[in-house]
Order: C-alpha cells, then structure tokens, then sequence
C-alpha cells in the first residue's frame, strides 16, 4: 500500500454539484495533512491545512478521520474555476499523493 | 511579498550533460524543499534542507543528483550526466521551520521544465 494514496478520478460533475474525494495514509503518527490545488502546467498551491478533526473555509471542508486514516476534501456548490488537480499531503512526511482531478462543466 | 522563484523556467540539455537548477525561497523561511513531478503523477521528494544543511535526502534517485545551499537561501539542485529519463517539472518549496519536516506549509516555486533529448 502507498503510503498516500488518493482517488484516482477524474471527478466530472456539474457546476454547482457537491464533491468529495478521500485521501488514505498508512503513518498514523501524522499530525497535520495539507490539501493543495494545481492547476494545469502550474505549481501546487496550498488550499487547506487540517491539525485536527477539520477544517472548513467557505465551500471547502476537509475533515480528517483518524481511527480509519483518511482525510477527504468535499467542495459544495462547485464552480467552473474548481476544476483543477486536488493533491493531499501528509505533513511530517514529504509524501503527496498522486492527485485527483476534478473537472466541472456548464 | 515575493515568493519562491525558480530559474531557469525551462531548460532543454542533451544526455550526458550536467544542469544546474536554482530556488530562491521565501525570505525567513529555514526549510527548503525539493521535488520532481512527471505527468500525471503527484510531486516526488528528493531532498530537504533545514537551514544550510541537508536534513534528508533520502529521495534522491542516484548519485548524478546534488543539492547545496550554503548559506541558508538560495539552494541549487546539480544533475550530472543527465539521462532522458530525468526530464521531469523540477518543484522548489519553501516553509517555515517547523518540528520536523512537512509539519507546515509549503509554498512552491513555478518549477523548472527541465527535457533532455
């Protein structure tokens, strides 16, 4: 097992739908996680950190679950401007998953 | 303010020469990061810098791959006889110095393109 792992995708989903997506790890000593967004040909961008159950920013939510070890990003009333790559992070460990990207349509 | 910058933005050697990639990071931030990102794929740790020294550089392929940063700042990733296969997006990160490595966030550079043919 990787010790990231995402799911695979791609997500397509309408504007306006709500999304979720998982991110497992295996080091369950881990005390922060990180969700970055890339865009195309571009460089990772810090999207959200999460040091306990979760956090929530507008229509973002990331929520961490510790006993199954997985942390998921779930964006609700999603925007064209969403589509891009989701990468999770596992902080303490220079580890990334592999992405998911999401694409949403008109 | 500014943030991490990285040169060249695009690089094209041919086999077997060597290149020399170069990160400015955030003022005031100790740690320094590098990764590798090919298609399709989430970025690849190579090394990681704690001030001026090397803290792990256990993802660094093989020995053709160096990283310096000798005075803290600017750090400059060296690969030697470089092979097709090291065509790769070359990512610089930079954070605040935390207790241990990953433990905050990480601002990244553009990256280097960096094609061997």
């Amino acid at each position: 097992r990787k010790e990231v792992e995402q799911d695979p995708g791609p997500f397509n989903v309408p504007e306006g739908a709500t999304v979720a997506f998982n991110c497992t790890y295996s080091n369950s000593a881990s005390q922060s996680f990180f969700w970055y967004r890339q865009d195309c040909r571009k460089e990772p961008k810090l999207l959200m950190s999460v040091y306990s159950s979760g956090n929530e920013d507008g229509r973002f939510t990331a929520q961490l679950n510790r006993a199954s070890q997985y942390i998921s990003l779930l964006i609700r009333d999603s925007k064209l401007s969403d589509s891009a790559t989701y990468l999770c992070n596992q902080g303490g460990k220079l580890i990334f998953g592999q992405g998911t990207e999401l694409s949403v349509k008109p | 303010g500014a943030g991490v910058s990285q040169t060249p933005s695009n690089k094209v050697t041919e086999k077997g020469k060597y290149v020399e990639l170069r990160c400015d990071p955030i003022s005031g931030h100790t740690a320094l990061y590098w990764y590798r990102q090919s298609l399709g794929q989430g970025p690849e740790f190579l090394i990681y810098f704690q001030g001026t020294g090397a803290a792990d550089d256990s993802g660094l392929p093989n020995d053709r791959f160096f990283a310096v940063r000798p005075e803290g700042s600017v750090s400059t990733l060296k690969i030697q006889r470089t092979e097709r296969g090291d065509s790769a997006v070359y990512l610089c990160a930079s954070s605040l110095s935390a207790r241990g490595a990953g433990a905050y966030e990480q601002y990244f550079g553009p990256g280097t393109r960096l094609t061997v043919t």
